[in-house]
Formats: C-alpha cells, sequence, structure tokens
C-alpha cells in the first residue's frame, strides 16, 4: 500500500538558516501529496499540498515539489523564524482510503 | 466558520469504562476519521468513513468502535478502555479522502 518515510527529527535551526525536512512516499499511481503542520497544543493543519507529478505546493513561504523521479516531496523554507517551530507532517491517501501519515518532524527555531 | 469540533478535550478515566469521544464538522464534509498520536509515532488512523453508515478500519483499529448515522458526527467509542489506549486522539474531516483534512483539536485521554 501507499506509504510516506519523513526525515526524523528534531532539527533545530537558527533564526533565517535554510529549512529541507525530507519526505519520500511509496506510492501506486499519483495521489495527492500534503504537507501538514502542528503548533504546540493544537491539531494539524494544512500547510501545502500537491496534486500531481511535478506540482509545487507553496505557503508561507515554504514550498515542496511532487517529483515522481525521486518520489519525493521534501519540504523547503529558505529562511525560518521562531514562529515556524512546530511539527511537520508528511501524508498522502492510499488505495484503500485510508490516510497515511509521516512520523513528525519537530522544528525548533532559535532566535 | 468551518470547525471539527471534538469532546471532551481532556479525560481521565478508568480501566474498562466505557467512554465516547464526540466529533462534529459543520462543513457538510464526506470524509471523516479518527487518529492516534503517539510520540516516535506519528499520526495512526483508527477508523475513517467515507459516508454516512460506512466505516472502515485504519491502521489501528483494535479496542475502539465507530459509528456514522449522521453525515455531521462521528463518535469514537471504546467500549472498555485500557491504559495502552492513553493518547492525544484526533478527529478530522475532508470532502473526499483526496482533499486536505480539517482536524480538530484533539482530545487527551489517560486511561489509568
Amino acid at each position: 500500500g501507499n506509504s510516506v518515510t519523513q526525515m526524523e527529527g528534531p532539527v533545530t535551526l537558527s533564526e533565517e538558516a535554510f529549512l529541507t525536512i525530507n519526505c519520500t512516499y511509496t506510492a501506486t499511481g499519483y495521489p495527492s501529496l500534503f504537507w501538514y503542520v502542528q503548533y504546540p497544543g493544537e491539531g494539524l493543519q494544512l500547510l501545502l499540498k500537491a496534486t500531481k507529478a511535478d506540482d509545487k505546493g507553496s505557503n508561507k513561504g515554504f514550498e515542496a515539489t511532487y517529483r515522481k523521479e525521486t518520489t519525493s516531496f521534501h519540504l523547503e523554507k529558505g529562511s525560518v523564524q521562531v514562529s515556524d517551530s512546530a511539527v511537520y507532517f508528511c501524508a498522502l491517501p492510499s488505495r484503500n482510503n485510508d490516510m497515511r501519515f509521516g512520523a513528525g518532524t519537530r522544528l525548533t527555531v532559535k532566535p | 466558520e468551518a470547525q471539527v469540533t471534538q469532546n471532551p478535550r481532556y479525560l481521565i478515566t478508568v480501566t474498562g469504562k466505557k467512554l465516547t469521544v464526540t466529533c462534529s464538522q459543520n462543513m457538510n464534509h464526506e470524509y471523516m476519521s479518527w487518529y492516534r498520536q503517539d510520540p516516535g509515532l506519528g499520526l495512526r488512523q483508527i477508523y475513517y468513513s467515507m459516508n454516512v453508515e460506512v466505516t472502515d478500519k485504519g491502521d489501528v483499529p483494535e479496542g475502539y468502535k465507530v459509528s456514522r448515522k449522521e453525515k455531521r458526527n462521528f463518535p469514537l467509542i471504546l467500549e472498555s478502555p485500557s491504559p495502552n489506549q492513553t493518547s492525544l486522539y484526533f478527529c478530522a474531516s475532508s470532502l473526499t479522502q483526496h482533499q486536505p483534512q480539517h482536524f480538530g483539536d484533539g482530545t487527551r485521554l489517560s486511561i489509568l
């Protein structure tokens, strides 16, 4: 079945550093891919999505490109802020209609 | 305001005492699901529902029940809770399983 493997954390960066969180997927066909963010004490919220190969999703300075050649959907941001400190999850729907999430990557940004 | 509402937000209870966590959405979404979040394991899906009266098991359904009698509600039932069900639970909904999900704020359950 479909699955995602996400870079393990935690990740600690200084403000304005470049961020990459790796996500690779295994899928039949080309399902939509998602990145969700969970701020402390809150539920998950959609950060960005891509619905087909070569699509680039972007939001709040974050980007991720749906790459079928490398089966990857890495999350990037050029200059992180303290307010980006959160847990980030890669996700995709499986063929059985359930949703598969990565283990989550905790990001801490220090001033 | 579009939202997914879970209740209660926090609950401490004892082994074997039946409990229900309610979930309601006001977006007319067809797809709803329940997840548990545990350290190091990320989110694991417990049950999901494609529409009214249609439910299916996710990755970790043992010890849980759900029902979908109305489109807006999707309660999670623990008939005989055990300590290994201590976790943070999230309800979510979306138009379909291929659309982004809206999550509730979570329910922290402690089973003693």
